[in-house]
């Protein structure tokens, strides 16, 4: 699997858009890029994938560079109840034996200050 | 549908004892997982699934048996409790390649 690369912590102002970085430079054509993000100490959440088109849904945005070598999680309108560990995974999802393996790295703690 | 089950929220061991964790889901998904969370670390997978009768080992397999017999069903075992397996364990379930997974709110282990 592709290894991912985020920054250890960020700072957003509640209520302005939260940007989320994630390089990762050794991506497959078979891998896709999924965002999960974890509160506090319960299970991660899943928040959205995307392949190599920019995704949307009621949580968050994704928008993936056309090398497919970044991303970037966008939650539009963040609140308080958005800070949280997020975690950039890239996931082999067809033509492989590993499709249901999901390796999370370290990830980015976003705190979402009032 | 009630989701990833997992039981017991809670439990302590004694060194050497063995113990089965329970996960149960509802939603007739193909996949599930199970990762452990060491305090302040990240998730870990131990052994995932891909269907009734197909495991393979994670990151961190040894010391855990897993078997799938049914699709709804995947426990996880400690065959002997160490102190170095005191953790939060999740489990989790997808339904299939393409899609997210969903969590369990996890199992606190811990063995003296």
């Amino acid at each position: 699997d592709a290894k991912t690369t985020q920054p250890p912590s960020m700072d957003c102002a509640e209520g302005r858009a939260a940007n989320l970085p994630c390089n990762h430079s050794t991506i497959s054509g078979n891998e896709y890029v999924y965002w999960y993000r974890q509160i506090h100490s319960q299970g991660p959440q899943y928040i959205i994938h995307g392949l190599k088109n920019n995704e949307t849904n009621e949580m968050a945005s994704l928008i993936i560079t056309e090398d497919r070598k970044s991303s970037t999680l966008i939650l539009p309108h963040a609140t308080l109840r958005d800070t949280a560990v997020y975690y950039c995974i890239v996931r082999v999802v067809r033509g492989s034996s590993n499709t249901g393996k999901l390796i999370f790295g370290q990830g980015t703690t976003l705190q979402v200050k009032p | 549908n009630a989701g990833v089950t997992q039981t017991p929220k809670f439990q302590v061991l004694k060194t050497g004892q063995s113990m089965t964790l329970q996960c149960a889901q509802d939603m007739n998904h193909e996949y599930m997982s199970w990762y452990r969370q060491d305090p302040g670390m990240g998730l870990r997978l131990i052994h995932y699934s891909v269907g009734a009768g197909i495991t393979d080992q994670g990151e961190v397999p040894n010391g855990y048996n897993v078997s799938r017999s049914t699709t709804e069903d995947f426990p996880l075992r400690l065959l002997s409790a160490a102190p170095s397996q005191t953790s939060v364990y999740f489990c989790a379930s997808s339904p299939g390649h393409n899609y997210g997974y969903t969590f369990g709110s996890g199992t606190r282990l811990t063995v003296v």
